[in-house]
């Protein structure tokens, strides 16, 4: 199964702002919403982000989301040493009749 | 609180069945798609497919069709995933996710939440 493209790693310092990119296709970022998700390694995903840039209840607006064409992207305002996980977009496939991810990007806060 | 939870950490032998379970709560089971997504060690997610407890409309990712079998009881409130004849590359956490969202103008609006803690299956020979 293929993924959704994201940089493996990022990194910043406390205080600071990063970004992390998800690429897809025509076929699936191209025509579905993406969603964001927050892992810690051992544990479950959890929701981030939904429909492109909607934080559910509980989410701090430190996190916010975008989409354009076939890319997407998070940012993380005002990094905190918690902050550290892995982030993962997803989008619908219907290829698969069900969502794609994308491969991960492990943040490490400096 | 709307929460899916899972059945414990399993370890078999290559060639054995098994069935984990998923169990929601806090929300009208029927009424929303339950997928099933694979974690093996150090890598990403993978979607195996999804079921629909209502009616146990089913559908798979093709790279699991014919490996593996979803389905639902909704008179628990259980959805569940089997495998008739495990093998070493089975080995993974294995989440269950609610899965919601609309149809949009072209394509649709889908995220899951919330996912079930996971359920850890080794197998070995």
């Amino acid at each position: 199964q293929s993924f959704l493209s994201q940089p493996p790693s990022a990194s910043g310092t406390p205080g600071q702002r990063v970004t992390i990119s998800c690429s897809g296709s025509t076929s699936n970022i191209g025509t579905n919403t993406v969603s964001w998700y927050r892992q810690v390694p051992g544990s479950a995903p959890k929701l981030l982000i939904h429909s492109n840039n909607q934080r559910p209840s509980g989410v701090p607006d430190r996190f916010s989301a975008s989409k354009s064409g076939t890319s997407a992207s998070l940012a993380i305002r005002g990094l905190q040493s918690d902050d550290e996980a892995d982030y993962l977009c997803a989008t619908w496939d219907g290829s698969l009749n069900g969502l794609l991810f994308g491969g991960g990007t492990k943040l490490t806060v400096l | 609180e709307v929460q899916l939870v899972q059945s414990g950490a399993e370890v078999k032998k290559t060639g054995e069945s098994l069935r984990i379970s998923c169990k929601g709560s806090g929300y009208i089971f029927n009424n929303y798609w339950i997928g099933w997504v694979r974690q093996r060690p150090g890598k990403g997610l993978e979607w195996m497919g999804i079921i629909y407890p209502g009616d146990s409309d089913t559908k798979y990712s093709p790279s699991f069709q014919g490996q593996v079998s979803i389905s639902a009881d909704k008179s628990i409130g259980t959805a569940s995933l089997q495998w008739s004849s495990l093998k070493a590359s089975d080995t993974a956490v294995y989440y269950c996710a609610r899965l919601s969202g609309v149809p949009v103008a072209v394509g649709w609006d889908n995220w899951v939440d919330p996912w079930g803690q996971g359920t850890l299956v080794t197998v070995s020979s």
